[in-house]
């Protein structure tokens, strides 16, 4: 089955530590992207990658990085720097860079809680 | 003011209501309009997808985009309590690779 898998569902992290947020696809996909969501906030895009060995921050990327070490990869890594890292974490990916085709699909979550 | 406006509701409607759901836009390069359908606790689902105005229609669902007023709207026929979930828009300037700008979500409750 083609799709986007995140691991682990559920993560909880004791203050001061990093952490590390799987996502692989197997769609084939040139972009993929992080998304932080919260209630009431809706999606903000925290960094997304349009080809390997290459990202950029989105609107929210303070204490968090990646890599893009293979196209199939994406993990995210949240980093002791960030100050309320308590939130549900969606990544993304979308059809080949240079395209018309936009439509992103979203893998299930990670739902990360600082204990 | 924040790029894409959604009412957050919540929205309750009884089983085989006509549901509306919109979003307006202030940024007027947009040119692709998405649907996503949020059941708690799950990743979005794509619901439905346009380029630049005009209608689309799946089944239940229709999409209208209209550019010139920078709203688009999701209309659901025949409400069904599966139906109930959270549904965001979203947009981007268009080519591949492209990021997408959410609206904050409508959460819907079709009641029987």
């Amino acid at each position: 089955d083609g799709g986007i898998t995140q691991s682990p569902k559920y993560l909880f992290r004791k203050e001061g530590q990093n952490v590390t947020l799987s996502c692989e696809q197997n769609l084939n996909h040139d972009a993929m992207y992080w998304y932080r969501q919260d209630p009431g906030q809706g999606l903000r895009l925290i960094y997304y990658s349009q080809i390997v060995n290459d990202f950029q921050k989105g609107d929210i990327a303070e204490g968090y990085s990646v890599s893009r070490e293979k196209k199939e990869s994406f993990p995210l890594t949240v980093t002791s720097a960030q100050k309320n890292p308590t939130a549900f974490y969606l990544c993304a990916s979308s059809p080949v860079a240079g395209t018309a085709n936009t439509e992103a699909f979203f893998g299930q979550g990670t739902r990360l809680t600082v204990v | 003011q924040k790029e894409v406006e959604q009412d957050p509701g919540p929205l309750s409607v009884p089983e085989g209501a006509i549901v509306s759901l919109n979003c307006t836009y202030s940024n007027s390069a947009f040119q692709y309009f998405m649907w996503y359908r949020q059941y708690s606790r799950k990743g979005p689902e794509l619901l439905m997808y346009t380029y630049s105005s005009g209608n689309k229609e799946d089944g239940r669902f229709t999409a209208q985009v209209d550019k010139s007023s920078k709203y688009i709207s999701l209309f659901i026929r025949d409400s069904q309590p599966s139906d109930s979930a959270t549904y965001l828009c979203a947009m981007t300037f268009g080519g591949g690779g492209n990021k997408l700008t959410f609206g904050t979500g409508t959460q819907l409750k079709v009641e029987l």
